[in-house]
């Protein structure tokens, strides 16, 4: 069975901080696919990123940089200078190769970010 | 596109009462799910579809029921409601094959509150 944990409940920073969420994974296939998704108050959900289990480079994107590292099994993103805007909830998901779950999204338990001005 | 659509947005029923939370996409997606959003639980998936007159049981099947007759269609069943049913419900659908990325596209979510 696959499990997502995001051990972080809520943080609260202080604009221009940086912050790192993170996103720890149990599965047992080879091929699988983690996933971030940004959750603002107006409560729609806004994909962030996709990674597949065998591409294990950083990826930066803005603001935004991922940190994919198989040996410890987590997925940690990382917001630079953040910003009120970025105040969400943040929800790590992880799916496994479409063979064996047809695209199904395991998700954590979110992550509130707070970032006050 | 519209992308993934579901309708009402809101939702209030009494306790016993049956409704259906509609889904349509039209991106020619062939999977297809369901997912309820409570507070501290992240989403937990409830039904999928890997295509017309396909479907399966997620998660958290029970008091619920899909049924997938067209490939735009994934409607979602409360048979007879009940106060541990209160939650957002997102529509999601992905056109992942073999090789494919599994991206999901998600709709906006129906409120929905049991009294």
């Amino acid at each position: 069975a696959q499990k997502v944990t995001q051990a972080q409940t809520e943080i609260s920073v202080v604009e221009k901080e940086d912050v790192t969420l993170d996103c720890v994974y149990e599965t047992r296939d080879t091929t699988y696919y983690l996933f971030w998704y940004k959750q603002p108050p107006s409560g729609e959900l806004v994909f962030l990123i996709r990674r597949n289990s065998f591409d294990e480079q950083n990826e930066i994107s803005g603001r935004y940089s991922w940190n994919f590292q198989k040996s410890t099994s987590s997925f940690n993103f990382t917001i630079t200078a953040s910003q009120v805007v970025d105040s969400a909830v943040y929800f790590c998901a992880l799916s496994e190769a479409w063979e064996t779950s047809g695209s199904r999204l395991t998700f954590g338990e979110g992550t509130q970010l707070t970032v006050n001005p | 596109n519209a992308g993934v659509t579901q309708t009402p947005k809101f939702q209030v029923l009494k306790t016993g009462q049956s409704m259906t939370l509609q889904c349509a996409q039209d991106m020619n997606h062939e999977y297809m799910s369901w997912y309820r959003q409570d507070p501290g639980m992240g989403l937990r998936l409830i039904h999928y579809s890997v295509g017309a007159g396909i479907t399966d049981q997620g998660e958290v099947p029970n008091g619920y029921n899909v049924s997938r007759s067209t490939t735009e269609d994934f409607p979602l069943r409360l048979l007879s409601a009940a106060p541990s049913q209160t939650s957002v419900y997102f529509c999601a659908s992905s056109y992942s094959r073999t090789g494919g990325t599994n991206e999901q596209f998600f709709g906006p979510g129906t409120r929905l509150t049991v009294l």
